[in-house]
C-alpha cells in the first residue's frame, strides 16, 4: 500500500510569493493533517482536513489556508511569503472518523524563502 | 492545554547499549501517547502508540514503550542499540476529542561505535 505522498519535496521562494503544497493521503484514508516544522518552534500543528471539511485549525495566521478534495488529496497554500515561513512541511492521513486513530506521515516539502 | 516534554535533547550510547528515552506529557485524563522517529530530512515514522489496555506497548525496530499513569510518563526503550538508530525522536499526544498531535521537542540520539 503506498505511504503519504507529498510534492514538490523541495521548494525555494522569495518573499512576497505564495506557494501550493500538495499532499496525497493513504488510500481509504479521509483525514490530512498538515504541521510546520523549524528548529526553533519544532512541530506545530496547522490544520486538519475530514470529508473536505476543516475540522482543526492551529494557532498559525489566515495567510496559511488549505481545502481537500473529495478523493481526500490536500492542498496547503502560503500567501505573501515570509523568511519566517522556511520550514519542513508535513503532511500526515489517518483513517479518523470518529475519534483518533494514528498519523502517517509524508516525507515532506522543504520550503526555503529567501 | 496539554503538554509534552521530553527532558533529553541529545543522547549518546554506544552501539549493544540499552536505551532509554524519556517523555512526560501533562493532562488530566489518559491520552492517546505516540513515538515517531525521523531520520534528516525525512518525514515522520511510527514506531509505536498507546491508545489503552497493557501498558507496555512493542513497536517496530524492537523498540518498546511503557504508559505509566502515576508518573504520566511514557519512555521509549530499547534493549540494544544499533547504528541505524542514531535519529531524532518525538513523543506526542492526543488528547480528548482533538485529533491533532502535540509534539514533544524531541530527543537526538546518537550512536557510537
Amino acid at each position: 500500500k503506498a505511504g503519504v505522498t507529498q510534492t514538490p519535496r523541495y521548494l525555494i521562494k522569495t518573499r512576497g510569493q505564495q506557494v501550493t503544497l500538495s499532499c496525497s493521503p493513504i488510500s481509504g484514508h479521509r483525514s490530512v493533517s498538515w504541521y510546520q516544522q523549524t528548529p526553533g518552534q519544532g512541530l506545530q500543528f496547522l490544520f486538519e482536513y475530514f470529508s473536505e471539511t476543516q475540522r482543526n485549525k492551529g494557532n498559525f495566521p489566515g495567510r496559511f489556508s488549505g481545502r481537500q478534495f473529495s478523493n481526500s488529496r490536500s492542498e496547503m497554500n502560503v500567501s505573501t511569503l515570509e523568511l519566517g515561513d522556511s520550514a519542513l512541511y508535513l503532511c500526515a492521513s489517518s483513517l479518523a472518523g470518529r475519534g483518533f486513530t494514528e498519523a502517517f506521515f509524508g516525507q515532506g516539502t522543504r520550503l526555503t524563502v529567501v | 492545554a496539554q503538554s509534552v516534554t521530553q527532558p533529553d535533547i541529545h543522547i549518546t550510547v554506544s552501539e549493544g547499549a540499552s536505551l532509554e528515552l524519556r517523555c512526560n506529557y501533562s493532562y488530566g485524563a489518559t491520552p492517546y501517547l505516540f513515538w515517531y522517529v525521523q531520520s534528516p530530512g525525512q518525514g515522520l515514522q511510527l514506531l509505536l502508540k498507546y491508545f489503552s489496555g497493557d501498558t507496555l506497548v512493542q513497536g517496530i525496530k524492537g523498540f518498546e514503550a511503557e504508559f505509566k499513569r502515576s508518573q504520566s510518563s511514557f519512555n521509549l526503550r530499547k534493549p540494544s542499540v544499533h547504528w541505524s538508530d542514531a535519529a531524532e525522536y518525538f513523543c506526542a499526544v492526543v488528547t480528548g476529542t482533538a485529533s491533532k498531535l502535540t509534539f514533544g521537542t524531541g530527543t537526538r540520539l546518537q550512536v557510537t561505535l
